[in-house]
């Protein structure tokens, strides 16, 4: 079955610490996104990319970063500059479409990530 | 800019009770509307979503109608069932802000529902 596999399911880090979270999709999507919830809040938006090598900050991009060299994959490293990194972490992906396209997203089952 | 507005969990019925997650919103434009649900330790599934005023959008007994006079888009349910329990999410896409070629979805701050037995 097609999806969004993220990894690991619970990530720990310690102060000064950078931790990458996996993602890894066989939709073949081109569009993919790393969003950030806490609790009682919607989700907000890290970094996306709609092409390999490329990708565009969100909303909330300090203290992240990503990488897309594969198409498949889009991994997000949390560093140091992340003051408060604890929160859950979603990943999902969409189909792009040229012109602007209400698309919806795929998600993963995230990660919860929290400091020791 | 585009916002949306859910009620305020959590809620709680008993199981085969009537549901209604209200749902209302603000945007430039016609905008897409969504469910979403996640339930415990999970990520989000796409519940239902409408495209255009009047559409309405089904799945899993579920539904909801993009009212625009109202801008609303409510999700209800006639019959709930324990397995039901989860946060409930409703988005729009933004028609003014683009996450790349894609419209961004706003997201409303989720309702949560307990269903018990």
């Amino acid at each position: 079955d097609g999806g969004i596999t993220q990894s690991p399911k619970y990530l720990f880090r310690k102060e000064g610490q950078n931790v990458t979270l996996s993602c890894e999709q066989n939709l073949n999507h081109d569009a993919m996104y790393w969003y950030r919830q806490d609790p009682g809040q919607g989700l907000r938006l890290i970094y996306y990319s709609q092409i390999v090598n490329d990708f565009q900050k969100g909303d909330i991009a300090e203290g992240y970063s990503v990488s897309r060299e594969k198409k498949e994959s889009f991994p997000l490293t949390v560093t140091s500059a992340q003051k408060n990194p604890t929160a859950f972490y979603l990943c999902a992906s969409s189909i792009m479409v040229r012109g602007g396209g209400n698309q919806p997203q795929h998600f993963g089952d995230g990660t919860r990530l929290s400091i020791l | 800019g585009d916002s949306v507005t859910q009620m305020e969990g959590p809620v709680t019925l008993s199981e085969e009770a009537f549901l209604t997650i209200n749902c209302t919103y603000t945007a430039t434009g016609y905008p897409s509307l969504f469910w979403y649900v996640q339930y415990p330790g999970e990520g989000l599934q796409l519940l239902l979503k409408a495209t255009k005023a009047d559409d309405k959008g089904s799945n899993k007994g579920f539904e909801a109608t993009y009212r625009k006079e109202t801008t609303s888009f409510h999700l209800e349910k006639g019959s709930v069932q324990v397995s039901d329990s989860a946060v409930y999410f409703c988005a729009l896409s933004d028609q003014t802000a683009r996450a790349g070629n894609n419209r961004k979805l706003i997201w409303g701050l989720g309702t949560s529902l307990a269903v018990n037995p």
